[in-house]
Formats: C-alpha cells, sequence, structure tokens
C-alpha cells in the first residue's frame, strides 16, 4: 500500500541554520507529492509540490525534489528563521482507489532558536 | 477574500451526544474532506465527496457522518458510536484534475469530551 514515512522530530536549529527533513516513500505507480507546513493552532498551508520524477518544488526558501530513484521527497532550506516553527507534514496523493486521498507522514516538529 | 472557513473554534462534546462541525468554502471547489489529526500522529481521511449529494468513505468513517447538500458546504456529525472523538478535525477542498489536483486545508476545529 501506499505510505511516507519522516524523520521523527522534534528538530531544534540556531536562526540560519541549514534544515533538511527526510521524507521518503511506498507508493505504486507515480504519486504526486507534498509538504504541508502547521503553525501551532492553525490548519495547514501547503507548502509546495512535485508532480514527477526530478521536479522540484519550491516556495519561501524550501526546496524539495522527487527522486524516483531513492523514493524520496526531503525537505530543504538553506537559512532558517524563528518564523520558520512549525510542524512539517510530508504527504502522497496516488491515483486510483480511493480518489483525492491524501497520505500523510506523521509529521515533524522544527522549533528554530533566535 | 476567498477562503475555506470551519467552525467552531473549540467545540465540547457531552456523553452521548451528536456535535456537527461546520466547513465552508467560497473558492468554487468541487471536492471536499474531512481528516481527523491526533497529537503527534498525521492525518487521516475521514469522509470526502467529489460533487454535490455525493460522498465516499474514507479510512476512519465509522461514528461519523457527512452531507453535501451544497456546493459550498461539507458539514461533518460526530455521532455517539464515536467513542474517542476528541482530536483536531481538519476540512480541505480542492482543485484540479488528476496529477494536478492540490487540497487547501481551513482552520480547524478542535473537539473535547466532557
Amino acid at each position: 500500500g501506499n505510505s511516507v514515512t519522516q524523520m521523527e522530530g522534534p528538530v531544534t536549529l540556531s536562526e540560519e541554520a541549514f534544515l533538511t527533513i527526510n521524507c521518503t516513500y511506498t507508493a505504486t505507480g507515480y504519486p504526486s507529492l507534498f509538504w504541508y507546513v502547521q503553525y501551532p493552532g492553525e490548519g495547514l498551508q501547503l507548502l509546495l509540490k512535485a508532480t514527477k520524477a526530478d521536479d522540484k518544488g519550491s516556495n519561501k526558501g524550501f526546496e524539495a525534489t522527487y527522486r524516483k530513484e531513492t523514493t524520496s521527497f526531503h525537505l530543504e532550506k538553506g537559512s532558517v528563521q524563528v518564523s520558520d516553527s512549525a510542524v512539517y507534514f510530508c504527504a502522497l496523493r496516488n491515483y486510483g482507489g480511493s480518489q483525492g486521498n491524501l497520505i500523510f507522514g506523521k509529521g515533524t516538529k522544527l522549533s528554530v532558536k533566535p | 477574500d476567498g477562503g475555506i472557513t470551519q467552525s467552531p473554534k473549540y467545540l465540547f462534546r457531552k456523553e452521548g451526544q451528536n456535535v456537527t462541525l461546520s466547513c465552508e468554502q467560497n473558492l468554487n471547489h468541487d471536492a471536499m474532506y474531512w481528516y481527523r489529526q491526533d497529537p503527534g500522529q498525521g492525518l487521516r481521511l475521514i469522509y470526502y465527496s467529489q460533487i454535490v449529494n455525493d460522498f465516499q468513505k474514507g479510512d476512519i468513517a465509522e461514528g461519523y457522518s457527512v452531507s453535501r447538500e451544497k456546493k459550498e458546504s461539507f458539514p461533518l456529525t460526530v455521532t455517539s458510536a464515536q467513542k474517542n472523538p476528541t482530536a483536531f478535525y481538519l476540512c480541505a477542498s480542492s482543485i484540479g484534475d488528476g496529477v494536478q489536483e492540490t487540497q487547501y486545508f481551513g482552520p480547524g476545529t478542535r473537539l473535547l469530551v466532557l
């Protein structure tokens, strides 16, 4: 079946540090891949997405590349800010079966200290 | 402003009581979804609707019911049959077809049992 595995948090970084949050997936076919961010007490916001192999999604300094050979979609940012503190969710959407069903990882909490 | 609204922000349920969570969108999206989020967990799909007057069960539909009488509205009822309803409930709607489909989320409703 389809599944998403994220690195466990919490991740604590100092401001301006480099961020990597690992995400790997299991899926048949060619899923679309997403990163969502959730700030405390709020809903999820779409951060970036990629729909095919070797696509790079990017937004607000965050990037992730769809790597089919390693079934990965790691999130990176070169210099984090305190305002990036949030929970980050990796998700995939496959086609056929439960149409529209997003499969989420468990989330990785990021804390950025000044 | 276009968006997805959920109300109330906090909801309290007494033993044996049914409660209804509201979700409204003015984005003209056809598809709408309900997810449940438990602490330290990813999101799990409860119900989804691709079109008015039609909806499908997700992975954890037991103890929940929905209706989709209008395109803009997709209310979720948590029935007394749901024995562990305390969670954060997120509504989403989506635009696009196939690989281009992207889901956007509301701010969430936190349900607590008295």
